[in-house]
């Protein structure tokens, strides 16, 4: 079955550590994208990636970082300069400027 | 990208028409209004998107006023398992940005 996989499911993070959130997608999708949702909110984007060896800095992007030198995958980083990071993590993924996006089933960071 | 406005919860009887609004007053020619869902704790979920014409497919209903201002999401039976936050977004098909940007967005709770 095509579609995106995020790992873990759940995640705890120690003060000063870095943490990576896993999302592969095996659908051929060119563009994808991290959100972040905070309880009883709406989703706020961190970055976005419309091509390989390229990204972009969404609304909240500091604190974080990314990398994409694979189409399939798209690894996002959790630094220790993120102050607040317990949140629930989104990874998505859709075909070039087609806007139909297609969501992992998200990552649960919490703080230990 | 045009901002929405939607109410932040509704309920709806089981088996009814449930009728979701969303207003977005500033909204452009080339802008295309979408809808999806995110039930609890999983990723959103595409329902559907239009233009300017009404739309439906197998999930629902979307209704644009003629100005284009607002629109409505039906979901024609509604079931418990449409119960879910409806999220309300517009933005250009080619958007050179990449963002899609999700407000509060509507809990609709379906009641038995």
């Amino acid at each position: 079955d095509g579609g995106i996989t995020q790992s873990p499911k759940y995640l705890f993070r120690k003060e000063g550590q870095n943490v990576t959130l896993s999302c592969e997608q095996n659908l051929n999708h060119d563009a994808m994208y991290w959100y972040r949702q905070d309880p009883g909110q709406g989703l706020r984007l961190i970055y976005y990636s419309q091509i390989v060896n390229d990204f972009q800095k969404g609304d909240i992007a500091e604190g974080y970082s990314v990398s994409r030198e694979k189409k399939e995958s798209f690894p996002l980083t959790v630094t220790s300069a993120q102050k607040n990071p317990t949140a629930f993590y989104l990874c998505a993924s859709s075909i070039g400027r087609e806007e139909k996006l297609f969501f992992g089933s998200g990552t649960q960071l919490s703080v230990l | 990208d045009a901002k929405t406005t939607q109410p932040p919860s509704m309920d709806c009887a089981e088996g009814r028409a449930a009728n979701l609004p969303c207003n977005h007053s500033t909204i452009s020619g080339n802008e295309y209004v979408y809808w999806y869902r995110q039930i609890h704790s999983q990723g959103p979920q595409y329902i559907i998107h239009g233009l300017k014409n009404n739309e439906t497919n197998e999930m629902a209903s979307l209704i644009i006023t003629e100005d284009r201002k607002s629109s409505t999401l039906i979901l024609p039976h509604a079931t418990l398992r449409d119960t879910a936050v409806y999220y309300c977004i517009v933005r250009a098909i080619y958007n050179q940005g990449g963002k899609l940007i999700f407000g509060q967005g509507t809990e609709l709770s379906v009641k038995p």
